[in-house]
């Protein structure tokens, strides 16, 4: 089945404590994107990746870095969490060409920082 | 600045009562317009992309119109399994992001 997977799927951490939610889609897609969606700002982007070893800034970036080695995985890292990175986060992915084709979102991820 | 608006952000129906969602862009140079289904804690699920003005796309009881300026989600005889967040985006100028609407919440009752 194609699909993305996120996990964790549900984490509660205290600030400072680095962690890693993993992201990985089995469509051999070129493009992939981290979003966090908040109450009242809708979905926001947070880091991009137009192919292996490519990735960029979205319009969040603050607090999180990405990597893309592989072309099915692109892990979020939140190097010392903080209250206001509590959020739902999801991974997305589309064929090449960026986001001008449908991108196909995993189930998400909730994060809360105490 | 590429935005996304849309209207009503929370609309009640009866089953079978028919609406509209309203989606309002301002982007330079439309290079693709999407509509979303969310449910409750789950991820987005693609529904349409529309590209050019006149452009409509079906699924079911949706059905997506696009003009120059915004876009319409049509919802024929609704049921209640109709019922959930429909969000709208557009590309942004340098093709890498999707800029979200924030949404419609539409609840239908039998």
């Amino acid at each position: 089945e194609a699909q993305v997977t996120q996990n964790p799927r549900y984490l509660i951490t205290v600030t400072g404590k680095k962690l890693t939610v993993t992201c990985s889609q089995n469509m051999n897609h070129e493009y992939m994107s981290w979003y966090r969606q908040d109450p009242g700002l809708g979905l926001r982007q947070i880091y991009y990746s137009m192919n292996v070893e490519v990735t960029d800034k979205g319009d969040v970036p603050e607090g999180y870095k990405v990597s893309r080695k592989e072309k099915r995985n692109f892990p979020l890292i939140l190097e010392s969490p903080s209250p206001n990175q509590t959020s739902l986060y999801f991974c997305a992915s589309s064929p090449g060409g960026g986001s001008y084709n449908e991108q196909f979102f995993g189930p998400g991820t909730r994060l809360t920082v105490l | 600045e590429d935005q996304v608006t849309q209207s009503p952000e929370a609309l009640r129906l009866q089953e079978g009562e028919s609406s509209s969602l309203n989606c309002s862009y301002t982007v330079s140079g439309l290079r693709g317009l999407f509509w979303y289904r969310q449910d409750p804690g789950k991820g987005p699920e693609f529904l349409f992309t529309l590209y050019s003005a006149g452009e409509e796309k079906e699924k079911e009881r949706l059905k997506a119109t696009l003009t120059k300026k915004e876009s319409f989600l049509h919802i024929t005889a609704p049921k209640p399994e109709d019922s959930a967040t429909y969000l709208c985006a557009v590309t942004n100028q340098a093709g890498t992001a999707l800029i979200f609407g924030k949404g419609t919440t539409l609840s239908v009752s039998s």
